[in-house]
């Protein structure tokens, strides 16, 4: 089973800051990565594919990177609305399993 | 507009059954793998269940055995039915729609709550 693990589980920033999030694989999961946001009382919304791909709609200052083991999401500006908790899922193709990791949350400052 | 609703949740004794029901509108239903997840109460998301388009099912191991994934094209419509039912299986349970590109989940359903009490 392959294992995602996140950090920090709270990260702390002010408004129009720069926040980096890290998610770690067990074993390498390649490119298939996904980033999640989710608010409060809300389904999760899609923010990456394939570790650095943008969803539709999302704003440019969400982006992803890495591959392998250990990857990064980094929101470069924080707006008001950006804070949430943050997901991220392997979906490995081989064997096929879609684990998430358990979250940071992104709280003001 | 592409759109999934859940329904058929609610409060079921341990040891009961519950059908979950998601309904699909706005895409062609029959091309695209889904995938049920849930959310306990405060905590993170957990995957409970995919089907792909050619009806093939996979299950994590927490609830294999207990829990079926199926699908009805003609009614655009994906099912979770849930047997022996435990406190640990409450949660908000969410459909999600797989991309066609990547495995990841681009559209979810706004969830449905199952409550597993005596």
């Amino acid at each position: 089973e392959i294992v995602m693990t996140q950090s920090p589980a709270t990260l702390s920033v002010s408004p129009g800051e720069r926040a980096t999030l890290s998610c770690r694989a067990s074993q390498s999961v390649s490119s298939n990565l996904a980033w999640y946001q989710q608010k409060p009382g809300q389904a999760p919304r899609l923010l990456i594919y394939g570790a650095s791909t943008r969803a539709t709609g999302i704003p440019a200052r969400f982006s992803g990177s890495g591959s392998g083991t250990e990857f990064t999401l980094t929101i470069s500006s924080l707006q008001s609305e950006d804070f949430a908790v943050y997901y991220c899922q392997q979906y490995n193709n081989w064997p096929l399993t879609w684990t998430f990791g358990q979250g940071t949350k992104v709280e003001i400052k | 507009e592409v759109q999934l609703v859940e329904s058929g949740g609610g409060l079921v004794q341990p040891g009961g059954s519950l059908r979950l029901s998601c309904a699909a509108s706005g895409f062609t239903f029959s091309s695209y793998d889904m995938h049920w997840v849930r959310q306990a109460t405060g905590k993170g998301l957990e995957w409970v269940s995919a089907i792909g388009t050619a009806g093939d099912t996979y299950y994590p191991g927490s609830v294999k055995g207990r829990f079926t994934i199926s699908r009805e094209n003609a009614k655009n419509s994906l099912y979770l039915q849930m047997n022996s039912l435990r406190a640990g299986d409450t949660a908000v349970y969410y459909c999600a729609r797989a991309m066609d590109t990547a495995n990841a989940f681009d559209i979810w359903g706004q969830g449905t709550m199952v409550t597993v009490s005596s």
